[in-house]
């Protein structure tokens, strides 16, 4: 059964900074990683998926990376902005099935 | 497109009654997915759909919840009777099943407070 943990549960920095958040994967079988952006009280907003046969994607500020044989996958945010301040969530897909999600990475940016 | 429509939005019953959350997933999109999200189990994947079709329901907590997906344009969810424990938000996803991608687009949820 596939499992995912995100590291660290919570972060705190200060705007401006370039930061990392981790996940890991137990089962390298995966057919995508998808990275979720949830603000309090409300839905997932998608930011990023790769395939399972892509290293990275990119969006703006953001870059995700995979890395399947080692099970895990980055979220690199740069020049943090108050704006985004929300729990990221990465969710290792098996294709045509559902997603299995970790815990997320509470993050504060700092104004 | 409108995205994936839930409703109602929020929802608050009794123990014991029946509670029916509804799902219209994007156009055009064909698996349909429920899950659900507590704050000691974060995100769990309740049951899928795929082309209207009830893949795997291994992820339904108790008998008493119960899914179906009667057209490829709505799904229901329905806990009979409900339990306090019950409580949680409820969120439906859909994706278009095709060769390269199975991105999943979530709705904005259902809040649950079962008392």
């Amino acid at each position: 059964k596939q499992e995912v943990t995100q590291i660290p549960a919570a972060l705190s920095v200060p705007e401006g900074e370039n930061l990392v958040l981790n996940c890991s994967f137990t089962d390298s079988a995966i057919y995508n990683l998808q990275w979720f952006r949830q603000d309090p009280g409300k839905g997932l907003t998608s930011l990023l998926l790769i395939q399972s046969s892509q290293r990275e994607q990119t969006s703006g500020r953001l870059n995700a990376s995979l890395d399947k044989s080692s099970g895990r996958s980055t979220l690199y945010i740069a020049a943090s902005q108050p704006g985004d301040s929300a729990t990221y969530l990465c969710a290792a897909g098996g294709g045509a099935d559902g997603l299995t999600f970790g815990k997320g990475t509470h993050l504060i940016i700092q104004p | 497109d409108a995205g994936v429509i839930q409703s109602p939005r929020h929802e608050v019953t009794e123990m014991g009654q029946e509670v029916t959350l509804r799902c219209k997933p994007i156009s055009g999109h064909n698996s349909l997915f429920w899950y659900r999200q507590t704050m000691m189990r974060g995100l769990e994947l309740l049951i899928y759909f795929n082309n209207n079709v009830p893949i795997d329901d291994s992820g339904m907590p108790e008998d008493r919840f119960s899914a179906k997906m009667p057209n490829a344009s709505f799904s229901t969810l329905k806990i009979q009777p409900s339990e306090p424990r019950d409580s949680a938000v409820y969120f439906c996803a859909s994706s278009f099943r095709r060769t390269l991608s199975y991105e999943q687009y979530f709705g904005p949820g259902t809040r649950l407070t079962v008392t």
